[in-house]
């Protein structure tokens, strides 16, 4: 059983460009979360999803971040007109569906450098 | 929302010794405590949660104890191994809410 899948392990983007994390959760797991990681810093909530529903997106700055999880295919976080601040490592993690909001397993990480 | 705290931010032990890390919380109403570990640039693991129903739970050398009262819970790893090396998180979520509020790490060293 394959765990929770992210790609690509490293990203480098120049500013105002355009950065898309994907996310494969583990096989059965129906809830995805998005987390960001600053260094040195614990985890910081961005949004939860289910298939085809934003569930809670608090977590989210309001601008040009956004987030998907189609009926098929990875789970997507999108950050629009990249800035230095953004870098970051984003974790994704997934949790099955018995299992709501706890049991979460996370990915290896998508680590962004904004440069 | 919550807010979880870890202290200390550092803890060296000699291997073969216990570690305890401690975490606070805010809102009463968490009632799901997990604890993660991260090694250097790998991702977090889940390694041991306690729910509010319970307040121990342990497996082989890793335990946690959990005081809704004092509203703490600690981490307790015995007979520590170089393995254990890494960064520990503590996390807290009340029934209903959907995330995990992380607190910011605890650097535990296990000296050979």
């Amino acid at each position: 059983n394959a765990g929770v899948m992210q790609n690509p392990r490293h990203l480098v983007r120049r500013r105002g460009q355009e950065a898309r994390l994907r996310c494969s959760p583990m096989k059965g797991h129906s809830h995805v979360y998005w987390y960001r990681q600053l260094p040195e810093e614990g985890l910081k909530f961005m949004v939860y999803l289910q298939k085809e529903n934003i569930i809670d997106e608090s977590g989210m700055p309001k601008e040009r971040f956004s987030a998907e999880f189609p009926k098929e295919g990875p789970s997507i976080l999108r950050i629009q007109q990249v800035v230095r601040g953004d870098s970051a490592a984003y974790f994704c993690a997934s949790s099955p569906l018995d299992r709501g909001p706890y049991e979460q397993y996370f990915g290896p990480g998508t680590r962004l450098t904004v440069t | 929302g919550e807010n979880v705290e870890q202290h200390p931010s550092t803890l060296s032990v000699q291997e073969g010794d216990s570690a305890v890390i401690k975490c606070t919380y805010s809102d009463s109403a968490s009632n799901y405590f997990p604890w993660y570990k991260q090694e250097l640039g790998k991702r977090p693991q889940l390694i041991i949660d306690i729910r509010s129903n319970v307040g121990e739970k342990k497996d082989q050398r890793i335990a946690v104890t959990l005081n809704k009262t004092a509203k703490h819970f600690s981490l307790h790893i015995t007979e520590t191994q170089p393995e254990d090396s890494a960064v520990y998180f503590c996390a807290a979520t009340p029934w209903g809410n959907n995330r995990l509020a992380f607190g910011k790490g605890n650097q535990v060293v296990v000296i050979p």
